[in-house]
Formats: structure tokens, C-alpha cells, sequence
């Protein structure tokens, strides 16, 4: 059974300050990482993907995968009350489950004005 | 509009009934997916098409429920006769080969 694991939250973090949203994962072929964040009662929205060690940009979001702890984490910038959502962390499956993606239960964000 | 549409949005139904839900995937999207969110849940993998074919079917599709694609177009998902956990949010998703999916808006189905 191949897992993903979130902080369960949920965070709670003041607007201006950084969130850091984290996220392991039991599959250690897995090479595509995805964060979705998910307002209440909506679907997913995909909001970065990594493939590579190491950190990647994107405006005020940054993921860092590291492949060696399979450890992937979100961190958001400069938060805004906008980005009170929840944060769900997805891993490709390797081998012949490439196509499917595994999501943890993800993690709620409240930003406070 | 160029995302992906699913029909209805919501739907009550008894339980015991059948109910058929659709989606419209990006087009030129070649892979088609199905998942189930419960509440406090993150998205469960139920069914996978690669243009017509259903390539994977999850256990988690009990023989109540079956998805086609005919054509490789549009694709239905089928309950029959649904029962009371069977009420979730149903995602359908489509990607072009392996990049990340784009979620349609979802059909939130509930059983009474």
C-alpha cells in the first residue's frame, strides 16, 4: 500500500508570515510530486509540481522535494487570507502505476488578517 | 470553456437507485480518471482510461459500479443500486501522457 502522509493540521499562520506545509511518502520510485490546494467545497487546483531535488519557484510558492528523506514540502510566501485552503500533497505511482496519482488527507490553512 | 466538465453537479438520490454521472475531458486530453473524495479525505483512485480503454479499475469499485469511454471521448460513471456510503464528492480528471491531472468541478452525490 503505497502512502502519503501530511501534517494533519490544522495551521494556522498570520497574513504576511510564511507556511510551511509538509508531506512524506512511502514509495521510493516515485519521481513526480504534485501540491493541489482544494478551497472547501471545490475541486482540486494544481499548484506546483516537482520532479528534481532541491527547491522550485513560483511567485510567493516554493516546493522542495528531497527524494533521499522522500520528503516533499510547500512553502507559501507572504500568505494571504486567499490562500486559506486545503493543501493536498499528491505522488505519481512508478512502474506500471505511473498514471495514478496517491494523495495524503491533506492539510488545512487558515491565514488570519 | 476549455476545462473539464462534469454533469450534474449534485445529486440526491434514494438509496437503491442508479445514478449515472458524466464528464468532458479537456480534448485533447488522451487519459481519463475517476476519484472518490469522502469528507477529511484527500482523492481516492477509482478507474483510469488511456483514450477507449479502462486500463485500471481500483478495488475500491465494488461490481456496482461501472465507467466507460466510449470513443475515447466522454466518459460515464454508474451506480447502481447506491447505498449510504456511497455518498461523496466523485472527481473525474484528464491529462495529456504523464503531467499533473486538471480536476473537473465534481459531482457531490447524496444518498437518503
Amino acid at each position: 500500500q503505497k502512502e502519503v502522509e501530511q501534517n494533519s493540521g490544522p495551521l494556522s499562520v498570520p497574513e504576511g508570515a510564511i507556511a510551511s506545509l509538509n508531506c512524506t511518502y512511502s514509495d521510493r520510485g516515485s519521481q513526480s510530486f504534485f501540491w493541489y490546494r482544494q478551497y472547501s467545497g471545490k475541486s482540486p487546483e494544481l499548484i506546483m509540481f516537482i520532479y528534481s531535488n532541491g527547491d522550485k519557484e513560483d511567485g510567493r510558492f516554493t516546493a522542495q522535494l528531497n527524494k533521499a528523506s522522500q520528503y516533499v514540502s510547500l512553502l507559501i510566501r507572504d500568505s494571504q487570507p486567499s490562500d486559506s485552503a486545503t493543501y493536498l500533497c499528491a505522488v505519481r505511482g512508478s512502474g506500471g502505476s505511473n498514471y495514478k496519482l496517491t494523495f495524503g488527507k491533506g492539510t488545512l490553512l487558515t491565514v488570519n488578517p | 470553456d476549455t476545462g473539464v466538465s462534469q454533469n450534474p453537479r449534485h445529486k440526491i438520490t434514494k438509496r437503491g437507485q442508479n445514478v449515472t454521472f458524466r464528464c468532458d475531458p479537456i480534448s485533447e486530453h488522451n487519459r481519463l480518471y475517476w476519484y472518490r473524495q469522502t469528507l477529511g479525505q484527500g482523492p481516492e483512485f477509482l478507474t483510469y482510461f488511456q483514450n477507449e480503454a479502462q486500463l485500471e479499475k481500483s478495488r475500491l469499485l465494488s461490481d456496482r459500479f461501472s465507467a466507460e469511454r466510449p470513443k475515447g471521448s466522454f466518459s460515464t460513471l454508474e451506480i447502481q443500486r447506491t447505498e449510504q456510503g456511497d455518498s461523496a464528492m466523485y472527481l473525474c480528471a484528464s491529462s495529456l501522457v504523464l503531467e499533473g491531472y486538471t480536476f473537473g468541478s465534481g459531482t457531490r452525490l447524496t444518498v437518503v
